[in-house]
This record gives structure tokens, sequence and C-alpha cells, in this order.
């Protein structure tokens, strides 16, 4: 999977929108860009996923710049229980290689 | 529907003993997905079985780590003997196969297994 690149932290202020970058500038033509997330002590969470359009979903909503080389998720209206810690992950669904390789992820920190 | 789900939720051994952990996946999912975070470090993928199948175990750390799937539902995860470093989070995911409807992994609350 090609790899991505997230700030280590970040901190929104609570009822704000919580913009979250991700770079995967080697990003191939057959490869979508994956959200999840992981809140302390529980399991990964599947958040959204797109391949070039932008995507809506009851969490969050996922904007892929035109030459799909940078994404950024964007939670409309952060609270305290969107503190976590969210990945990026590019893969191809079902592909011959199919896992989810995470890196280090962005570390959110909702303030009140 | 039940989500994934892992037993036991917590395990206390001391090194040199064994430990199994299980994974019930989600009903119909065919993949599964085995994935370790060590205190500090990343997840890590360990290992993938498609219905009974291992399609990619290239994460597994050593042979003291066994794992199986017989029958293609459940899964088990044997470390014997344990060692301190095999301390940490222990998560498996599950998902459908392409052209089943979606594709993301959904993964259960973990095993967190301390070694002592």
């Amino acid at each position: 999977d090609a790899k991505t690149t997230q700030p280590t932290s970040m901190d929104c202020a609570e009822g704000r929108a919580a913009n979250l970058p991700c770079n995967h500038s080697t990003i191939s033509g057959n490869e979508y860009v994956y959200w999840y997330r992981q809140i302390h002590s529980q399991g990964p969470q599947y958040i959204i996923h797109g391949l070039k359009n932008n995507e809506t979903n009851e969490m969050a909503s996922l904007i892929i710049t035109e030459d799909r080389k940078s994404s950024t998720l964007i939670l409309p209206h952060a609270t305290l229980r969107d503190t976590a810690v969210y990945y990026c992950i590019v893969r191809v669904p079902q592909g011959g290689d199919d896992k989810i390789i995470f890196g280090k992820g962005t570390r959110l920190h909702i303030l009140p | 529907e039940a989500g994934v789900t892992q037993f036991p939720s917590h395990s206390v051994i001391e090194k040199g003993q064994t430990v199994t952990l299980r994974c019930d996946p989600i009903s119909g999912h065919d993949n599964l997905y085995w994935y370790r975070r060590v205190m500090g470090k990343e997840i890590k993928f360990l290992l993938h079985f498609v219905k009974e199948s291992k399609q990619d175990e290239s994460g597994m750390p050593n042979n003291r780590f066994l794992a199986e799937r017989t029958g293609g539902t459940y899964s088990t995860l044997k470390v014997q003997p344990a060692e301190l470093e095999d301390s940490g989070v222990y998560f498996c995911a599950s998902s459908q196969v392409r052209g089943r409807g979606n594709t993301e992994a959904f993964f259960g609350q973990g095993t967190r297994l301390t070694v002592v």
C-alpha cells in the first residue's frame, strides 16, 4: 500500500469542525483512501472511504484533491468523544495484498 | 447484528505459559485479520485468513505464534510459550469478500495481553 503522511497531533475546539489532512502523493489509480480512528482502549473504527469523489456519511466528510495526492477528513461538529488517533490509509480493497497498514496517525484532541 | 467479538478482553500470564485468544468475526465475513499493538508502537498486521486458508501470514513475529481458523468461522491465536515482549493489545477484524458489499474492515475491542 502507498505510504501516507499525517501530522502527529492536532487540537480542535469542541463544536468546531476538525480538519485532518493526509498526503498520499504516490497513490495508485486503483487505490482508495480510507480513514479509521482508534478511541482509547477500543478497537479501530471505520469512518469513511473514497476513490476520487468527495464523500459524506453520518460521521464525516472526505475531501480528495483532484490529483488525488492528498485528502482531508472533516468532522463537522467535533465533540469530546471524537478525541482519538485518526489513521489515513490507502489500499486496494480486496486486492491481492489486501490488508490495512496502519501508520502513526494523527492524535486529535478535542478541547472543551 | 453482532460485531466482531474477542475473548478474553484481558489476560495476564506468566512468561513461558500458553495463551489462546479467540475471535468471532461478523457472520458471513470470509476475511479475518489479526493485528497487534505493542505499547507505544503502531498497530501491526499479523495475518489474514480467507475462510479457513491463510492468505498472508507475513506479519507473524515468530513460530511461537499459531493462528487457526478451522471451518472458516471463528479464529484462535495461540502464543506458546509467551515472552515478555508479546505483551500488547491483539485486535481481530473481519470484512466481506469482493462483490458482496462494502469492503471496510470491522474491528473487535481487542484482547489486552500482559506477560509477567
